[in-house]
């Protein structure tokens, strides 16, 4: 199967870091994209990992263990605009399956 | 080109009525995708195109659902005899051979 799981929801503090992780079916894996994704709106790419590590992005990095079938975003000086719908979308067999998305919401 | 196109944005319809969307993907994009997303889900996959050829179909895709891309370049899809069931977010998506989506803004269609 291509299970992919993800904490339904999380809370953080604005200016403050947030891990999401998530964990997916190894057999058949071609990349691991995380996107994000505001109420009503449609999802946005945030990040692709094809290797093993961490890949950087300003504010936001992602991370992956291949053999571990795992990964995370790391979201870094939070913002209240960071409230949203995180999600873990796994590559393979020449579409992404996605997870059920982690809402994540940033408090002052 | 200014991303993935989608219409109608929003569509409300009676049940037992047949509906079309359309999504024009970025041009240059040979792949386009059909998902669909309901209230605290993620996008489940329903069909995708590599140019003008279907190639996978999710079981999620009943035979009242239909979908096409006649030139390689935009698409539809189209529900018969709508359910209320069938009430969701339809994403449109479209990538290279290799690499990442680009979604449109989706049809949100509500069935009463």
């Amino acid at each position: 199967g291509q299970n992919i799981d993800q904490p339904t929801e999380m809370t953080a503090t604005e200016g403050a870091i947030v891990q999401i992780n998530c964990t997916y079916q190894t057999s058949g894996f071609n990349g691991l994209f995380w996107y994000q994704q505001h109420a009503g709106e449609a999802p946005t790419f945030l990040s692709y990992n094809v290797l093993d590590g961490l890949e950087e992005k300003g504010r936001f990095s992602s991370f992956l263990s291949r053999s571990k079938g795992y990964s995370y975003l790391l979201l870094k000086e939070l913002q209240m605009k960071d409230s949203a719908s995180y999600l873990c979308a796994r590559g393979g067999g020449n579409k992404l399956t996605f997870g059920t998305g982690t809402q994540l919401k940033v408090e002052l | 080109d200014t991303g993935v196109s989608q219409n109608p944005r929003h569509k409300i319809t009676k049940r037992g009525q047949n509906v079309t969307f359309r999504c024009d993907p970025i041009s240059e994009h040979n792949r386009l995708y059909w998902y669909r997303q309901t209230l605290g889900q993620g996008p489940e996959f329903l069909t995708y195109f590599q140019n003008e050829a279907q190639l996978e179909k999710s079981r999620l895709l009943s035979d009242r659902f239909s979908a096409e891309r006649p030139k390689g370049s935009f698409s539809t899809l189209e529900i018969q005899r709508t359910e209320q069931g069938d009430s969701a977010m339809y994403l449109c998506a479209s990538s290279p051979i290799e690499g990442g989506y680009t979604f449109g803004s989706g049809t949100r269609l509500t069935v009463v």
